[in-house]
């Protein structure tokens, strides 16, 4: 069964330092999201990716955080510099399309800054 | 804009004994909702979903969530609870004019021996 990707499953990094999360879709998957989930709480909608472009990055603080799908398929998220309250679970989902379809999840990125 | 309120963090039941996991939402227009769940570092699996078809809803592993409208709830239940279903459930919901999906903060089952 095909399945979403992503990797590293943890990271630790130092507070300033630089940090990158890679996600890999379900082959043909149109639409590709990434999620933060603070521990306690619900996975809450970083960006939305339509092909390679972007629908959606309300919620992304772009201060410190980047995203892209050069090619529209997999997909990096960025954070530069990293700070405390980034540690987190980052998920990474895709779907057929950009409504409302089954997003499939990947296992998630680990992240914790000391 | 839609939201979903999880009314129990923390539920416990015995194995072999009914789950129910309550979840009520507020949106502006027809509703679709979703039950996922996460094991321990596993990645989010879809339950069963909604999307204005028949108000009760099978999933998988035995779960079902009743759409009431009235209530505006979509609890899920399960007859009898295994082991293996001590895990975060999540209830979601997500607006056909929207393209995003709003999650509730998660409740926690324990299934006791």
């Amino acid at each position: 069964e095909a399945e979403v990707a992503q990797s590293p499953r943890y990271k630790i990094t130092e507070k300033s330092q630089a940090v990158a999360f890679w996600c890999d879709p379900i082959s043909g998957h149109a639409t590709l999201y990434w999620y933060r989930q603070i521990l306690g709480q619900g996975p809450e909608l970083l960006v939305q990716f339509q092909d390679e472009s972007v629908v959606d990055d309300s919620q992304l603080p772009k201060d410190r955080f980047s995203a892209e799908r050069l090619k529209g398929v997999d997909s990096t998220l960025k954070i530069q510099p990293a700070e405390l309250g980034d540690s987190a679970m980052y998920l990474c989902a895709s779907s057929l399309g950009d409504r409302v379809y089954e997003q499939y999840f990947g296992p998630g990125t680990r992240l914790t800054v000391t | 804009a839609q939201s979903v309120t999880q009314l129990d963090s923390h539920v416990s039941v015995s194995e072999g004994t009914p789950v129910l996991l309550r979840c009520n939402y507020s949106s502006s227009y027809s509703p679709s909702l979703f039950w996922y769940v996460q094991h321990p570092n596993k990645g989010l699996q879809l339950l069963l979903k909604y999307t204005s078809a028949a108000t009760l809803v099978k999933g998988i592993n035995g779960f079902e969530a009743e759409f009431k409208k009235s209530e505006t709830s979509f609890h899920l239940t399960k007859p009898s609870a295994h082991m293996s279903d001590a895990a975060e459930y999540f209830c979601v919901v997500s607006e056909i004019s929207t393209r995003d999906m709003r999650f509730g903060a998660g409740t926690r089952l324990t299934v006791k021996p």
